[in-house]
């Protein structure tokens, strides 16, 4: 079945520093897929997304990569601030299936 | 409205009563899904909706949870009989369609804490 893990459960990064969060997948015929950011008592929140024709995409302080043929996407967070300190999950195609999420802690 | 509306936000209830839980999506938003998360974990798919329909249902935990949405629009997740296990967060999300890039972006509401005492 379909799954999508997270290399690690926790990230701790200091203010100013990139921070690189990993996530594999298992379905190869995903085609979307998504980051969102948790902060504590609140839902998910979209961050950026990446079709899988595409290999890098860039937002705002975020760059997202998705290597196809090891089944591996990333979230690049560039000059981290307190403010993104929360959980990260990535998921993967039509049934946003999410894995457990990386909490992202930022030290000022 | 602006966002994903969900209602109680917070719910307390005792074992074997039966709850229902409240989802408003955005205007407009054919797509409609349910999630639960328990402490410290993902969110687990329970359902899924286009307009009226749930071509998914392959989430739910068991019999005593069923969702229903009418008019295309507010849908109601029902637990019979809760049992404490079901304490979570049910959280609920809709977007403009499904599995197409453009415009598809997923929305999250705030979610309804369920406490099963």
């Amino acid at each position: 079945g379909e799954s999508v893990g997270l290399h690690l459960p926790t990230l701790s990064v200091q203010e100013g520093d990139n921070s690189i969060i990993n996530c594999a997948y298992s379905n190869s015929a995903s085609d979307y897929f998504i980051w969102y950011k948790q902060e504590s008592g609140k839902g998910p929140q979209f961050i950026i997304d990446i079709r899988s024709n595409m290999d890098k995409r860039q937002g705002q302080r975020v760059t997202v990569l998705l290597n196809k043929t090891v089944k591996h996407l990333s979230l690049q967070i560039a000059a981290t601030q307190p403010g993104d300190s929360a959980v990260y999950f990535c998921a993967e195609s039509q049934k946003l299936v999410f894995g457990k999420g990386t909490k992202l802690t930022v030290n000022p | 409205g602006a966002g994903v509306s969900q209602s109680p936000s917070n719910k307390v209830t005792e074992k074997g009563k039966d709850v229902e839980l409240r989802c408003d999506p955005i205007s407009g938003h054919t797509a409609l899904y349910w999630y639960r998360q328990s402490l410290g974990q993902g969110l687990e798919f329970l359902i899924y909706f286009q307009g009226n329909s749930a071509p998914d249902k392959s989430g739910l935990p068991s019999d005593r949870f069923s969702a229903e949405r009418t008019g295309g629009s507010v849908s109601t997740l029902t637990i019979q009989r809760t049992q404490q296990e079901d304490s979570a967060v049910y959280l609920c999300a809709s977007s403009l369609g499904r599995g197409v890039y453009s415009g598809n972006t997923i929305y999250f509401g705030e979610g309804s804490w369920l406490t099963v005492v």
